[in-house]
Parts: structure tokens; C-alpha cells; sequence
């Protein structure tokens, strides 16, 4: 079963823009991951988030984390056509193993 | 450093028969695990292997099957197909096991149609 669901299921933004996608998570984690796929291929890291932090830069990349309310954002500046992808959240808990949540499905249009 | 590697990278079997899909971790990553991905219930956990042992499974019916050899290397097998398993089907190696993952290091995949 899937552990984490992002929101919203499809994003349509232009070039330049900003996109804020969402995870909420069920259960209590050791860290928070978000992977990003392109069409039909593997998924490729692109930032983890510990349980213990709050918030993280990674270039274009900022990700919050609040344990709170179990919920993490993904948020991609100033995007561009080649970002357009399926953005998946995935969880790690003791004793677990990764879950994925069902993706956002971003379109840049350039 | 080479990435991960799956084979075969597309396949096409009949209701019925059997599969077999590799995965050759990147060098020194000891922990495989694999998932399937479908339109319809996105990306599944199927099992993690790490050391040749089988650490975690998921909510997969016994026809799923794997194992890891002492290189890392490790295959899954699904007999009697079904449908339903039509799927892309990825593996992921890692350095860490279970609660303690860090990043997935994934390969590109094979693509099982089920006809």
C-alpha cells in the first residue's frame, strides 16, 4: 500500500513559473524523499529531508517537512520545459521500507 | 561508477507463463529492492533483499517471488502470469536497508506486457 499521496495529481504551468506540490504521509518517518520521473524511465533522487529539519535547498529545489501535520512540499522555482516529469514523495520508517506516494504529474509549457 | 542495471529492458509473454527480470546493483550497494509500477495503483513495493536476505515484502501474492546472490545481483520471478501484471517493473539499489534509507539509486526498468 502506498504511504505517501502528493496533491495535486497534475500541475500545468508556464515556463518560468513557480510549482508547489504537495505529500501527506500516514505513518511516523525517518526521512522524506522526493524522486522525479520521467516518462516510461527510472526515478532519480532529488532530495531527502530528515525527520529532525524543517526545511532544505537543493538549486531550484525547496522542501519543507512538517511532522506535525505530516505533510511535506516540494516547491521548483523558476521552472523550465525540461522539468516537466512526475514528481513522487516516498517515506522511510524503521524497520520499512520505501513507500511512494501516486506522483504529480508536472507540464512545463515552454 | 556504473548505474543500475535491468534486463531485459522490454518483454512480451502470454497468460500463464513465468518471468524472470535482473538487476545488477551499482558496485558496493548491498540492498535491492524492487517495485512495480502501474497506471492504475502507481508504484508498489514487491521485496527488498540485502546480504542475499530477504528484509521486507509486500502486499504481493506468493507468485511474486526473488533473490539477491552474493554479488548483489538479484532477479525476481513471477509465475502464471496474469493481466494484471502487465507493469514497468524497477529495481533500486541502495547502501542502507529498511528504516535506515537513504537515497534509491534506480534502474530504467522492464516493461512486462502480459497479452
Amino acid at each position: 500500500s502506498q504511504q505517501g499521496e502528493e496533491d495535486p495529481q497534475a500541475l500545468s504551468i508556464q515556463e518560468g513559473e513557480n510549482a508547489t506540490m504537495n505529500c501527506s504521509y500516514k505513518t511516523s518517518i525517518n526521512n522524506l524523499q522526493w524522486y522525479r520521473q520521467n516518462s516510461g524511465r527510472g526515478l532519480v533522487h532529488l532530495i531527502l529531508i530528515r525527520s529532525n529539519e524543517r526545511e532544505k535547498h537543493s538549486g531550484r529545489l525547496r522542501v519543507t517537512l512538517d511532522t506535525s501535520k505530516k505533510s511535506s512540499s516540494l516547491l521548483i522555482t523558476a521552472s523550465r520545459a525540461a522539468d516537466t516529469a512526475s514528481y513522487f514523495c516516498a517515506t522511510a520508517s524503521n524497520n520499512n521500507d520505501m513507500r511512494f506516494g501516486a506522483g504529480t504529474r508536472l507540464t512545463v509549457k515552454p | 561508477k556504473a548505474g543500475v542495471t535491468q534486463t531485459p529492458r522490454y518483454l512480451i509473454k502470454t497468460r500463464g507463463q513465468q518471468v524472470t527480470l535482473s538487476c545488477s546493483p551499482i558496485s558496493g550497494h548491498r540492498s535491492v529492492s524492487w517495485y512495480q509500477q502501474t497506471p492504475g495503483q502507481g508504484l508498489q513495493f514487491l521485496f527488498e533483499y540485502f546480504s542475499e536476505t530477504q528484509r521486507n515484502k509486500g502486499n504481493f501474492p506468493g507468485r511474486f517471488s526473488g533473490r539477491q546472490f552474493s554479488n548483489s545481483r538479484s532477479e525476481m520471478n513471477v509465475s502464471t502470469l496474469e493481466l494484471g501484471d502487465s507493469a514497468l517493473y524497477l529495481c533500486a539499489s541502495s547502501t542502507l536497508t529498511g528504516g535506515r534509507t537513504g537515497e534509491l539509486f534506480f534502474g530504467e526498468g522492464s516493461r512486462l506486457t502480459v497479452l
